[in-house]
Formats: structure tokens, C-alpha cells, sequence
């Protein structure tokens, strides 16, 4: 069965950092684009990056500097380290694989998520 | 950044009503559009894929539709399952961004 699941999330206060984990199973994370998507309590869906199979990286213009992604392929596993956050960081953070489709992807696997919480 | 812009933000509807959203983008963006439903509490679900493709295993009563800039999603005969919220996003470009949400509410 096709799974993604995440873990990591927590409380952390301004400034300090946390990494997400999401452990994939029935596919290879490493030959598939993945994405983070991230939700703040009552809001909408925000793309926070993606990470391609050939390991090129793209980032939200509001997180770039501060979060990085990568993937340890050892482990089929994608990861999220979060920098430098701030309250308005505060989200239920999706993992999601990216399906092509004549070269454009669709994020067709959500795992369900896990909460980060910045606060002092 | 490609801006994606859904209407109407909530929508109230009955069972067996025809329910339309609209998606527009800042730029146009050919075909490559997705809609997403999303539950209370759960992860969003992908439903539609280059603005008409159906995802394997959703319900023929979803259509999707529209190029360039203009796109809509109709659920052609609303079911109780399908009270949710429904999101655009756009696949055009290396950053992807999502409509702001279309919430379907009972009448």
C-alpha cells in the first residue's frame, strides 16, 4: 500500500528549529517529486516546497532561507528542517508525492499531516 | 508568483444540487490545474488533474473544465459526502500555489 506518514511536529518557541520527518512506503521517495503543504489553524493550503527526483529544490518565498528539504533515500524518507521559526509558522505540515503528468505533477499521496506549533 | 483566485469563497447548497467554483490565475497557465478536496480534519484528496482529468477512483459527478486562465470544478449532483472544501492549485509552474478554498456548506 502506497503510504506516506509524518512525524516531528511540536512545540517550539520563536527562533528555535524542528525537522519533519515523512516515511514513505510502497513507493520509492527518491524517483518521485515530493512536496511539503503546509495549513495555519482555520486557513487555507500553502505550498512550502518540493524536492525533484533529481534532487533539484524550490522553496515558498516565505520560508526560503529558513527551511530546507532533503531526502535520505537509505531510508525512503523525506524530510523538512524548519530554521528560524516564527509564529506564523505555526501549521499542520502535509507531506504529499507529486505524480507527473506530461512533465506537470500533481500531489496524488497526502500523508495526514503533523502539527508545529511556534510559541513562547 | 503564479496567483490562483477561487470564487465564491463558500457556496450553501442542497443534495442533489449542481455546484460550480471558479479558479482564475494571474497568468495563464495552459491546462495544468488540480483540484483538491479536503475534510474536516483530514489530509486533501486529489480529484481532478490538468483542469479535466478525473483521479482514479472519484465519482464521475465531478467534472473539471477550462485553459489558459479560467477554470471551473462542477459536482453535477451534490451528496452528503461531498460537503467539503475544494482547492485549486496550479502545476504550470516549479512553485506551486493554491486557490484560497471554496467551502461547501449544507442549506
Amino acid at each position: 500500500e502506497v503510504q506516506l506518514v509524518e512525524s516531528g511536529g511540536g512545540l517550539v518557541q520563536p527562533g528555535g528549529s524542528l525537522r519533519l520527518s515523512c516515511a514513505a512506503s510502497g513507493f520509492t521517495v527518491s524517483s518521485n517529486y515530493m512536496s511539503w503543504v503546509r495549513q495555519a489553524p482555520g486557513k487555507g493550503l500553502e505550498w512550502v516546497s518540493v524536492i525533484y527526483s533529481g534532487g533539484s529544490t524550490y522553496y515558498a518565498d516565505s520560508v526560503k532561507g529558513r527551511f530546507t528539504i532533503s531526502r535520505d533515500n537509505s531510508k525512503n524518507t523525506l524530510y523538512l528542517q524548519m530554521n528560524s521559526l516564527r509564529a506564523e509558522d505555526t501549521a499542520v505540515y502535509y507531506c504529499a508525492r507529486e505524480e507527473g503528468y506530461y512533465s506537470h505533477y500533481y500531489m496524488d499521496v497526502w500523508g495526514k499531516g503533523t502539527t508545529v506549533t511556534v510559541s513562547s | 508568483d503564479i496567483q490562483m483566485t477561487q470564487s465564491p469563497s463558500s457556496v450553501s447548497a442542497s443534495v442533489g444540487d449542481r455546484v460550480t467554483i471558479t479558479c482564475r490565475a494571474s497568468q495563464g497557465i495552459s491546462s495544468w490545474l488540480a483540484w483538491y478536496q479536503q475534510k474536516p480534519g483530514k489530509a486533501p484528496k486529489l480529484l481532478i488533474y490538468a483542469a479535466s482529468s478525473l483521479q482514479s477512483g472519484v465519482p464521475s459527478r465531478f467534472s473539471g473544465s477550462g485553459s489558459g486562465t479560467d477554470f471551473t470544478l462542477t459536482i453535477s449532483s451534490l451528496q452528503p459526502e461531498d460537503f467539503a472544501t475544494y482547492y485549486c492549485q496550479q502545476a504550470n509552474s516549479f512553485l506551486r500555489t493554491f486557490g484560497q478554498g471554496t467551502k461547501v456548506e449544507i442549506k
